[in-house]
């Protein structure tokens, strides 16, 4: 399967805990990006990646939120001291210059 | 900023109706306009694509037209079937912008009975 994959696809943690969620894209894509999406609502951007460097980050990434790519490979995403609203899906996208993005299957969070 | 809007569900049909579901966008540039479908408990496929004005996308028996002149990109088929009982989402963005994002509407949920 050479699709975008994501780890754990479910993550269930409590009010402070730290969460930290992979993302490993398709080989040859060059961009790498983390989407958090609620119920009901549509995708939203939270930042991007072009090969290791983090060029761009949403407002919604508040300080608790951070991320790397290290190698220009697989991404993390870490959530430290997490609260309920933090609970969503986490989606994880990849492309090559000049084509469309590819998504993973997303990492649900619950946080009780 | 981007922004879509989509048209409100839960969209109910029975198999063999015919589907609209519209899409209209405000953006700055000239984006490129996708449709996803997101089954339950997984991730967005890319169902159509359409990267300028008046091209048309097209992907199993769904079709939408970019259209500039106002601003939209409906989605349409012919018969739908029970197994396209999903939520489907507009974007915009995603390849001609220098960063690549894509901004999503907040989606349309449709139902298809038998």
């Amino acid at each position: 399967d050479t699709g975008v994959s994501q780890d754990p696809r479910h993550k269930i943690t409590k009010r402070g805990q730290n969460v930290t969620f992979r993302c490993d894209p398709i080989s040859e894509h060059n961009r790498l990006y983390w989407y958090r999406q609620t119920l009901g609502q549509g995708p939203e951007f939270l930042t991007y990646f072009q090969n290791e460097a983090q060029l761009e980050k949403s407002r919604l990434l508040s300080d608790r939120f951070s991320a790397e790519r290290p190698k220009g490979s697989f991404s993390t995403l870490e959530i430290q001291r997490t609260e309920q609203g933090d609970s969503a899906m986490y989606l994880c996208a990849s492309r090559s210059e000049g084509y469309e993005q590819y998504f993973g299957p997303g990492t649900r969070l619950t946080v009780t | 900023g981007d922004s879509v809007t989509q048209m409100e569900g839960p969209v109910t049909l029975s198999e063999e109706a015919f589907l609209t579901i519209n899409c209209t966008y405000t953006a700055t540039g000239y984006p490129s306009l996708f449709w996803y479908v997101q089954y339950p408990g997984e991730g967005l496929q890319l169902l159509l694509k359409a990267t300028k004005a008046d091209d048309k996308g097209s992907n199993k028996g769904f079709e939408a037209t970019y259209r500039k002149e106002t601003t939209s990109f409906h989605l349409e088929k012919g018969s739908v079937q029970v197994s396209d009982s999903a939520v489907y989402f507009c974007a915009l963005g995603g390849i001609n912008t220098n960063a690549g994002k894509s901004t999503f509407g907040d989606g349309t949920t449709l139902t298809v009975k038998p």
